[in-house]
């Protein structure tokens, strides 16, 4: 049984270009949770969704970052126009939903921006 | 989620016990009590989690404190793999909450 599968796992862009980052979650989960971690900094929480919903995203960041989990596919976390201050590394997490849903999170994605 | 207190730091020998302590002494009756550790370059992964009980797995043992504003998480034989940082994290059940991260213990484990 495959674990929550997040690609690429490095990602450089430039500043002003979108980042596209994926996730696959657990085989049989149909949560998925994104969280980012700054240099230096502690995980923060910013994006709970279900398939085709988003959840909460109390910790998303106003503007130009989104996330979807549609029907058939992975997670994607989609920051547009990236900054210096974007790079970081983004760790995404599965749950069944059910029970003490407790999370497996994947490898990440270590974004640096240019 | 109450908030939960632990040491930046600790240093254990390689092959020995290592106790990390969480204090959260606004713990309410729902909560759970979880450990995550997060090696370097790597994502956080579940160690453990705890109502009232201590709980044994295969990767470590967490004990609870009876009127349970604290806990420890017991690794038996510290190995260099075990070097990471460790959190404790409380937790309600439900499919929703999201875990909230505080600083955890950085620990190092010595040869």
């Amino acid at each position: 049984n495959a674990g929550v599968m997040q690609n690429p796992r490095h990602l450089v862009r430039r500043r002003g270009q979108e980042a596209r980052l994926r996730c696959s979650p657990m085989k049989g989960h149909s949560h998925v949770y994104w969280y980012r971690q700054l240099p230096e900094e502690g995980l923060k929480f910013m994006v709970y969704l279900q398939k085709e919903n988003i959840i909460d995203e109390s910790g998303m960041p106003k503007e130009r970052f989104s996330a979807e989990f549609p029907k058939e596919g992975p997670s994607i976390l989609r920051i547009q126009q990236v900054v210096r201050g974007d790079s970081a590394a983004y760790f995404c997490a599965s749950s069944p939903g059910q029970g003490l849903n407790i999370q497996y999170f994947g490898a990440g994605t270590r974004l640096s921006v240019l | 989620d109450a908030k939960t207190t632990q040491p930046n730091s600790m240093e254990s020998n390689e092959e020995e016990p290592v106790h990390l302590p969480c204090n959260h002494s606004t713990i309410s009756g729902t909560d759970y009590i979880h450990w995550y550790r997060q090696l370097p370059s790597q994502g956080p992964e579940y160690v453990i989690h705890g109502l009232t009980s201590n709980v044994n797995n295969r990767m470590a043992s967490l004990a609870i404190a009876e009127d349970r504003k604290s806990s420890t998480l017991i690794l038996h034989r510290a190995t260099l793999r075990d070097a990471a940082v460790y959190y404790c994290i409380l937790k309600m059940v439900g499919a929703g909450n999201m875990l909230t991260f505080g600083g955890g213990t950085r620990l190092m484990v010595k040869p």
